[in-house]
């Protein structure tokens, strides 16, 4: 069955430092993989997208990576700031569907 | 800034009562949706719906679900026979564009079913 992995353990790192997050997928063939940041009881806020054919992404302090031949993604947060502190979860769509499936999240702290 | 907004924030019903979710989708917006998320698990998806009618479906959205789009503004979201399991934060999105479809979210309705 298609599964989409994120370590939903907690990861803590210090202020100004770069948080790196993991998004691995199986079963699974992806034309776009989308990050999100959710805030507890808020719905989740679009931070970027990156397609298949794309090797990397970035915006701001924002980078994404999307190996499609590991199925895995990478999410750097650089120079972390406490206002960073959220989950950051991973979706994932299909070519030719509307339908985004999302990972459970990680939950982000960083710490001043 | 453009909003999804969702009405109630929270309702609290009994078991075997039925409930409807209102969601105002961003104006220009073609493409709606309704996710859940039950506390401490992830954000599930339930429908998606273009050009008046149900695009995708999960399995969660069984026959006592359905959604509508009665007028040019709203979308809803109808649970026909609560049931305990039923309790969860229920999220309202919508999408410009097909494709690429990042989704904007609105805050929430929470129901809890007691």
């Amino acid at each position: 069955s298609q599964k989409i992995e994120q370590n939903s353990e907690a990861l803590n790192i210090q202020e100004g430092k770069t948080a790196t997050l993991t998004c691995n997928y199986t079963n699974y063939s992806p034309a776009y993989l989308q990050w999100y940041r959710q805030d507890p009881g808020r719905g989740p806020v679009f931070l970027l997208l990156i397609r298949e054919n794309e090797k990397e992404k970035r915006k701001e302090r924002l980078k994404v990576t999307f190996d499609t031949t590991l199925k895995q993604s990478l999410f750097h947060i650089t120079a972390s700031q406490p206002a960073d502190s959220a989950t950051y979860l991973c979706a994932l769509r299909s070519g030719g569907y509307q339908k985004v499936t999302f990972g459970i999240g990680t939950k982000l702290q960083v710490i001043p | 800034e453009p909003e999804v907004t969702q009405t109630p924030s929270h309702q609290v019903t009994q078991m075997g009562q039925e409930v409807i979710l209102r969601c105002v989708p961003i104006s220009n917006h073609l493409y709606f949706y309704w996710y859940r998320q039950i506390l401490g698990q992830k954000v599930e998806f339930l429908v998606s719906f273009y050009n008046n009618e149900i695009s995708e479906k999960s399995e969660i959205f069984d026959d006592q679900f359905s959604v509508e789009r009665p007028d040019g503004s709203n979308f809803t979201l109808k649970i026909r026979s609560t049931k305990l399991e039923d309790s969860a934060m229920y999220f309202c999105a919508s999408s410009e564009v097909q494709h690429t479809g990042e989704l904007f979210f609105g805050e929430g309705s929470r129901l809890t079913v007691l």
